[in-house]
Parts: C-alpha cells; sequence; structure tokens
C-alpha cells in the first residue's frame, strides 16, 4: 500500500496568492482529516470528511481555508488568499470509519508564506 | 467532549535509560487511546493503541502503554531509550460513536536522548 500521498511536499508562495494542497487517502478509507501543525499551536484538526462529506469544519480557522474532497481518493485544502500566519505543515490521514481504527497521516506539505 | 493532557512538554534521557511519557484523558465512555511519534519532518506513526482487553498494550520499538481506568492515564513506557527515539510524541483519544474515527490530540511531548 502506497500510504496517504500528499503534494507538493514543499511550497513557498507569496502573500495573496492561492495555495491549493492535495491528498490522496488509502485505499478503501472513507474518512479523511486535515491536520495544521506549528510550534505555536501544536497540531490543529481543520476539516474532516465521511465518505466524501463533509462533516465538521470548525477548525477551519477563515473563510480564506477551504476544502473540498470530489472523490474517495482526492481532497484538496485550498487557502485563497494566503497571508504569512498560514506557514505552517499541513498534514492529511485517513482511516476507516470505526473510532478504534488508527489515523494514517501522510508526510505533509510544509508551506511557506513569504 | 474528550481531552487529552500530556503535562511533558520536554523530556531528556540518557541513552539506555528508562522512559515513561505521561498521559492524561477526559472521556465519559470507554475511551480508545493511541501512541504516536513523529520524528523531524515526518508525519505521525502509530505506536500503539488501546481499545479493548489487557490493559498493557505492545507497540512496535519496544514501546509498551498501560491503561488505568481509576487514573484515567495512558502512559508510554520503553525499558531501554535508544537515540533513533529522539522525536515528538503524541497521544491521542478516539470517541465512539459517530466521530468517523476522529481524535483528540494532546499537545506532544519532545524526547531528547543524550548519548
Amino acid at each position: 500500500d502506497a500510504g496517504v500521498i500528499q503534494s507538493p511536499r514543499h511550497e513557498v508562495t507569496e502573500m495573496g496568492q492561492e495555495v491549493t494542497l492535495r491528498c490522496k487517502p488509502i485505499s478503501g478509507h472513507n474518512s479523511l482529516f486535515w491536520y495544521r501543525q506549528t510550534m505555536m499551536r501544536g497540531l490543529e484538526l481543520l476539516i474532516y470528511f465521511n465518505n466524501n462529506v463533509p462533516i465538521d469544519d470548525s477548525g477551519m480557522p477563515e473563510d480564506r481555508f477551504s476544502a473540498k474532497m470530489p472523490n474517495a481518493s482526492f481532497s484538496t485544502l485550498k487557502i485563497q488568499p494566503s497571508e504569512p500566519r498560514d506557514s505552517a505543515v499541513y498534514f492529511c490521514a485517513s482511516t476507516r470509519e470505526r473510532a478504534y481504527n488508527e489515523q494514517f497521516f501522510g508526510p505533509g506539505t510544509r508551506l511557506t508564506v513569504l | 467532549a474528550q481531552s487529552v493532557t500530556q503535562p511533558d512538554i520536554h523530556i531528556t534521557v540518557s541513552e539506555g535509560a528508562s522512559l515513561e511519557l505521561r498521559c492524561n484523558y477526559s472521556y465519559g465512555a470507554t475511551p480508545y487511546l493511541f501512541w504516536y511519534v513523529q520524528s523531524p519532518g515526518q508525519g505521525l506513526q502509530l505506536l500503539l493503541k488501546y481499545f479493548s482487553g489487557d490493559t498493557l498494550v505492545q507497540g512496535i520499538k519496544g514501546f509498551e502503554a498501560e491503561f488505568k481506568r481509576s487514573q484515567s492515564s495512558f502512559n508510554l513506557r520503553k525499558p531501554s531509550v535508544h537515540w533513533s527515539d529522539a522525536a515528538e510524541y503524541f497521544c491521542a483519544v478516539g470517541a465512539g460513536g459517530t466521530s468517523y474515527g476522529k481524535l483528540t490530540f494532546g499537545q506532544g511531548t519532545i524526547l531528547t536522548v543524550h548519548p
């Protein structure tokens, strides 16, 4: 199994630009989670999907952030416009829909907004 | 709502010494508990998990954890630490019902290993 795949691994952009992060979950997993990790705030859950439907987006910091999951094998997290305070590592994780099943994390995307 | 507390932000041990990382959780029902490890520049990797049965669970890399319901704790232990264990460790709790596999993570404990 290829594991959770995220792209790009690194992204450097300028303030005001649109950023799109991509995630491919493990085949057969039907829950997908987006996290943000910073030194100051630690690991934060931004949004999660079940069967491609957004369940809880209360962690999305602002309207500048949006996420979609058009099918079971692909999700995007978009920031428009980006700001320097969005600089962080963004992780995607997937799991089968049961609480006792662990989440499998991708390698993360390191975003730097100048 | 569930919560997880890792009281130690940073722990330093010598190589070969024993290790215990603390984790306390808050949840009204039987919790599902996890320990993850994150090496620098990497994603989180599962070390071990508990959801029922024996309260002492074994994980990868020689780690174990003990679930103590009376203390609401799930501490991670290793009898002899290796330099490669230097990383950040996260405790997490999962809820039942319609949580869809959602986990609540602690703030993490950074482990430094001295030679």
